[in-house]
């Protein structure tokens, strides 16, 4: 069965650092775009980024760009979410979801991850 | 960016009932190979998002018929036939024309 399990998130201050992980299971890995996805207490959803199957290439959103990188291990099945400078307003549940498509990224998602939650506080 | 305004933005159903939630985009959604890159989503309570239909009227995996997806170039339409217990949530359309991928403002669907 096909897993998506997000760890890392707690409480940080602004302007701190934070690395949420997504650890896939139960599909060929290496072979899809994964996505971060985030919901702000409340509020609808908002596309963070995108990593290639390959980690070749990386697209983020306006809100994100410069300060979230992501990154991937597929030799351990693993996507990284790295968040700097981070802001009050980055506070939300974050998921990692994977594209619906095999070796293209086709922007829209088919299985999620449970979501992790970041609080940024002081 | 694309922005998508769903209504209503709350939805008491009676099961066995038919629902019914619009999705409007503020640019065409219809791309030159004729599909139409809007997509329908559920959040169940405490849950994750699950993917409904993609590419406007395309069923995913294990989604019952019930669902069912319409519309083209702007105005989009996610029918129930005839809606269950199960299917309460926050609805979420969704479009990926053009990047970013942006989502509409949700759809609350409960039980009357």
């Amino acid at each position: 069965q096909l897993h998506l399990v997000e760890s890392g998130g707690g409480v940080v201050q602004p302007g701190r650092s934070l690395r949420l992980s997504c650890a896939g299971s139960g599909f060929t890995f290496g072979r899809f775009g994964i996505h971060w996805v985030r919901q702000a207490p409340g509020k609808g959803l908002e596309w963070v980024g995108v990593i290639w199957y390959d980690g070749s290439k990386g697209e983020y959103g306006d809100s994100v760009k410069g300060r979230f990188t992501i990154s991937r291990d597929n030799s351990k099945n693993t996507v990284y979410l790295q968040m700097n400078n981070l802001r009050a307003d980055d506070t939300a549940v974050y998921y990692c979801a994977r594209d619906y498509r095999e070796i293209v990224v086709s922007y829209y998602f088919d299985y999620w991850g449970q979501g992790a939650l970041v609080t940024v506080s002081s | 960016e694309i922005v998508l305004t769903q209504s209503p933005l709350s939805l008491p159903v009676t099961p066995g009932e038919p629902a019914s939630i619009s999705c409007r985009s503020s640019q065409s959604l219809l791309f030159s190979n004729a599909r139409n890159y809007l997509h329908w989503y559920l959040q169940k309570p405490g849950q994750s998002p699950q993917l409904l239909i993609y590419l406007g009227s395309n069923r995913a995996s294990g989604v019952p018929d019930r669902f069912s997806g319409s519309g083209s170039g702007t105005d989009f339409t996610l029918k129930i036939s005839r809606v269950e217990a199960e299917d309460v949530g926050v609805y979420f359309c969704m479009q990926t024309v053009q990047t970013p991928p942006t989502f509409g403002g949700g759809t609350k669907v409960d039980i009357k």
